[in-house]
C-alpha cells in the first residue's frame, strides 16, 4: 500500500483498560507524527519521531499515554487506565525528508465506554 | 504560542457560486502553511504547502493564497464533490502542525 494505514479503525473498550493503536507510515518516511482529533475541532499533536527515537513529545496530555517506534517504521501508541475523555480519532501522519509536508492515514476511532 | 483560526466555522454555496475561507495564523517563524481536505471518517488529504508571502497554488477549483497574517483557499465554480471539511495549519519552530478548527463546507447542487 502506498499510504500511511492504522489497525484498528475502530476500538471499544471500557473505562480503566489498556489500548494499542498501530501506525505503519509511508515507506521510507523517517519522520512520524500522532495527533488526536475531537468531533468538530482540528487534529491536536501529541508524539513526533524521527527514526527510532521521540524527538517532540510535548503533546502527550499525562503519563496514561507512551508511543514506541522500535525499528524506526511501525509505532504504537500505548494508552493506560483509559477514561471517558481519551475518546478521539487517532490520527497517524509521516513525512519524508525531503518535504515538510505530513501525509495522513484514516485514523482509529477510539471509543471509552 | 502558535495559533490558528479558521472562519467561517461553516459555509454553504450553491454549486457554482465561488467563495472563500480565511485562515488567520500566529507563528514563531513560519517554516509552512498548509491546507488540507477532510472527508466524514477519513484523516486528511494534503492539498496545498505555501511557504512565504505573497505565494500562491492552484488545483483544479481549488487556489490557495498567502500574507504575513492570514490565508485564504479560493473556491471557484464549486461543485457537490468540493463539500467536506476543510483545515488551515502552520509549521513554526517545531516539526509539528498546529490545525485550526476547520470550515465545513457543503456545496448544494
Amino acid at each position: 500500500g502506498a499510504g500511511v494505514s492504522q489497525t484498528p479503525s475502530n476500538k471499544v473498550t471500557e473505562k480503566g483498560k489498556y489500548v494499542e493503536l498501530r501506525c505503519d507510515p509511508i515507506s521510507g518516511h523517517t519522520a512520524l507524527y500522532w495527533y488526536r482529533q475531537s468531533l468538530g475541532q482540528g487534529p491536536e499533536f501529541l508524539i513526533y519521531f524521527q527514526g527510532t527515537g521521540a524527538a517532540d513529545d510535548s503533546g502527550l496530555p499525562n503519563d496514561r499515554f507512551f508511543a514506541v517506534r522500535p525499528e524506526g517504521s511501525v509505532s504504537t501508541l500505548k494508552i493506560q487506565r483509559t477514561e471517558r475523555g481519551d475518546s478521539a480519532v487517532y490520527l497517524c501522519a509521516s513525512s519524508s525528508i525531503t518535504g515538510p509536508e505530513q501525509y495522513f492515514g484514516p485514523g482509529t476511532r477510539l471509543t471509552v465506554t | 504560542e502558535d495559533q490558528v483560526t479558521q472562519s467561517p466555522e461553516a459555509l454553504r454555496l450553491q454549486e457554482g457560486e465561488s467563495s472563500s475561507l480565511n485562515c488567520s495564523y500566529t507563528v514563531s517563524g513560519l517554516r509552512g502553511l498548509f491546507w488540507y481536505r477532510q472527508d466524514p471518517g477519513k484523516g486528511p488529504e494534503f492539498l496545498f504547502t505555501l511557504y512565504s508571502a505573497g505565494e500562491e497554488k492552484e488545483k483544479e477549483r481549488l487556489k490557495a493564497t498567502l500574507t504575513k497574517k492570514e490565508s485564504f483557499l479560493h473556491i471557484t465554480a464549486p461543485k457537490p464533490e468540493d463539500s467536506a471539511t476543510y483545515l488551515c495549519a502552520v509549521q513554526g519552530g517545531a516539526q509539528k502542525l498546529v490545525f485550526g478548527q476547520g470550515t465545513r463546507l457543503t456545496i448544494n447542487p
